[in-house]
């Protein structure tokens, strides 16, 4: 089944404590980016890549960090978690032309305390 | 700058009333539009996309949206509600924009459908 898959599903961590969102996408996607929503805002992009080692920064790139070392991998990195960042994050990849949208993971969502 | 706009936060149908959604963008370039369904605790749904062609598209679950150019505007529609329609929907522009496949969203429609 073609999906993206993120885990964890839930996470509660305390403030500057590094965490790790995987990313994992089976349809040969180039593009991938991560997405954070929140009430009355919509989905925000933090960040975004085109394809392997090519990654760039979205709207909301403050506090976070990605990598992609693989085609079908894109990690969001938390390296000092703080309040601002409790959200609901969607990872999410597409093909490489404008007219496919994004298939979207099933959600993080993260609580910072 | 690129942006979309859905003018209502909340709207509220009974089951079986027809339903429109609203959505407006400004984009430089011919635009790809989209509509995502969020039920609760879930992810994004695709519902239907437009990019060129007829301007009216339809969609999974018995949507249909019609691009019009001149208002810029995108709107979603259902003829009649169903119960399980009731989610928060997002309209979403989106293209090639320096080479990279940008999608923007609004801030969403929160339905709710009375029985």
């Amino acid at each position: 089944e073609a999906q993206v898959t993120q885990n964890p599903r839930y996470l509660i961590t305390v403030t500057g404590k590094k965490l790790t969102v995987t990313c994992s996408q089976n349809m040969n996607h180039e593009y991938m980016s991560w997405y954070r929503q929140d009430p009355g805002l919509g989905l925000r992009q933090i960040y975004y890549s085109m394809n392997v080692e090519v990654t760039d920064k979205g709207d909301v790139p403050e506090g976070y960090k990605v990598s992609r070392k693989e085609k079908r991998n894109f990690p969001l990195i938390l390296e000092s978690p703080s309040p601002n960042q409790t959200s609901l994050y969607f990872c999410a990849s597409s093909q490489s032309t404008g007219s496919y949208g994004y298939t979207f993971g099933s959600g993080t969502r993260l609580t910072v305390v | 700058a690129q942006s979309v706009t859905q003018p209502d936060i909340h709207i509220t149908v009974s089951e079986g009333a027809s339903l429109e959604l609203r959505c407006n963008y400004s984009y430089g370039a011919t635009p790809y539009l989209f509509w995502y369904v969020q039920s609760p605790g879930q992810g994004l749904q695709l519902l239907l996309k437009y990019f060129s062609g007829d301007t009216l598209v339809q969609g999974i679950k018995g949507f249909e949206a019609e691009f019009k150019r001149s208002q810029s505007s995108f709107n979603l529609r259902k003829p009649s509600v169903h119960w399980s329609d009731a989610a928060e929907y997002f309209c979403a522009v989106g293209g090639l924009s320096g080479g990279y496949n940008k999608l923007i969203f609004g801030a969403g429609t929160r339905l709710a459908v009375h029985p």
